[in-house]
């Protein structure tokens, strides 16, 4: 079974320094990655996904994460943070056992709250 | 375009009492379904997934149930509400069809938030 750990249940930075949110994953084959977003009292919006075309992906609103296969991880970043940055981010993954039965859910880290001092 | 809605937004429940939770999406055909609680720090657990009507598969037992009596529509149900039901439900739908189709990717309603009391 496939699993995320996020590591830190908050973050917080300061307004236009780094953004940088860990994930790792565990899957016994190579999975699907993604980062959500949730701001207050609203669902998840997908901020980018990971399906082996490149290991570098770009996301909305200036987010990019990096697969990196040999540690595992899908850490996501952004240069410059912004008030508005200031939500849930969740890390998933998923590994397609659609073998005629269904077609899995992802599988979500506990998210990270990201923070942003003025 | 695809949407998904999910009512009601906000409920307040007592315990023992039974749950309604609707989900509808537009847009799409034979879409796969899922319901999702996020409680706490606890993240997300998925609950049930469907790919078609009547086909639901149950992922945690518990207190709940779900039911797809229209292709589009996606229920979660209780009989008697626990204390430990309270929290932010998601409805969730996706088009993946196959293990060669790519990633599963899902989208997700604005979510029902439930406490029971």
């Amino acid at each position: 079974a496939q699993s995320v750990t996020q590591l830190g249940s908050h973050v917080s930075v300061s307004e236009g320094a780094l953004v940088l949110l860990r994930c790792n994953y565990s899957s016994s084959v190579p999975p699907y990655l993604f980062w959500y977003v949730q701001y207050p009292n609203q669902g998840l919006q997908l901020l980018l996904k990971y399906t082996s075309a490149a290991t570098l992906v770009k996301g909305i609103n200036g987010f990019e994460a990096e697969f990196k296969k040999s540690e595992t991880s899908f850490h996501l970043t952004k240069p410059s943070a912004h008030m508005s940055d200031a939500a849930e981010y969740f890390c998933a993954v998923s590994v397609n056992r659609y073998s005629g039965g269904g077609a899995d859910g992802l599988t979500f880290g506990k998210g990270t709250h990201l923070i942003i001092q003025p | 375009s695809q949407t998904i809605h999910q009512w009601p937004a906000t409920l307040v429940q007592p315990v023992g009492s039974p749950l309604s939770l609707e989900c509808t999406v537009e847009g799409t055909s034979n879409p796969n379904l899922y319901w999702y609680r996020q409680a706490a720090g606890r993240g997300l657990q998925l609950l049930f997934y469907s790919i078609g009507i009547d086909q639901i598969s149950s992922e945690v037992p518990q207190n709940l149930s779900a039911s797809r009596p229209q292709d589009r529509q996606f229920i979660l149900s209780s009989k008697k509400l626990l204390l430990s039901d309270s929290g932010f439900y998601l409805c969730a739908w996706s088009v993946l069809r196959g293990p060669t189709s790519g990633a599963n990717v899902l989208t997700f309603g604005a979510g029902s938030r439930l406490t029971v009391l």
